[in-house]
């Protein structure tokens, strides 16, 4: 079955060392987001990707780096710099210009211990 | 960026009770998406509307385009304890940005058995 997958479910850091959460897609997306989560405040965009080599920021973009180096893999890399990255981050994709077709994942759970 | 207000924030009731929630933006939007996120997952399409007045049904979740294309609207009839969780609501910020979504902060919904 087609999907997109997050992996590791629950990751967590210790403060200073950068992080690198894995989102795959095999449903033929040419998008792809990543979003973060904390209670009570919604889903907030952190970067996306509408083409294999081309990414844009988000909202909230910085202390975060990604790469698109294929279709199907769009890894987020939380880094030192994030000063508060404890969340939920979500990763989604959707065939280009097709709102209504976005497909999350099941999420990642990072905790800074 | 355009923001999506969304009330009530919460909500505690009995199963079989109806739920009523709400999405406002202060610009407009030419689609309205909601999401519903189970506990720990990420969310799932409910249902799309596409055009100011348009009311559609999915189920037991009904959710209606607001004429002045401001608002959006979501109605659970005769809830049960699997209707718990966040919905949201969504939408392309502006014009021409249709595959990327802002996102309402959502409402948490509890059912009581």
């Amino acid at each position: 079955d087609g999907g997109i997958t997050q992996s590791p479910k629950y990751l967590f850091r210790k403060e200073g060392q950068n992080v690198t959460l894995s989102c795959e897609q095999n449903l033929n997306h040419d998008a792809m987001y990543w979003y973060r989560q904390d209670p009570g405040q919604g889903l907030r965009l952190i970067y996306y990707s509408q083409i294999v080599n081309d990414f844009q920021k988000g909202d909230i973009a910085e202390g975060y780096s990604v790469s698109r180096e294929k279709k199907e893999s769009f890894p987020l890399t939380v880094t030192s710099a994030q000063k508060n990255p404890t969340a939920f981050y979500l990763c989604a994709s959707t065939p280009r210009g097709r709102i209504y077709g976005y497909t999350f994942g099941s999420g990642t759970r990072l905790t800074v211990v | 960026g355009q923001q999506l207000n969304q009330s009530p924030q919460s909500m505690f009731i009995q199963e079989g009770e109806d739920v009523s929630m709400n999405c406002t933006s202060s610009s407009i939007f030419n689609t309205w998406l909601w999401y519903k996120q189970d506990p720990g997952e990420g969310p799932v399409l409910l249902i799309a509307l596409y055009k100011a007045g348009e009311l559609t049904s999915n189920g037991r979740l009904t959710a209606q385009f607001g004429i002045t294309r401001k608002d959006s609207f979501l109605n659970i009839s005769a809830s049960i304890p699997s209707d718990v969780g966040i919905y949201f609501c969504a939408g392309p910020p502006s014009r021409g940005s249709n595959y990327k979504l802002t996102f309402g902060k959502g409402t948490l919904l509890t059912v009581n058995p």
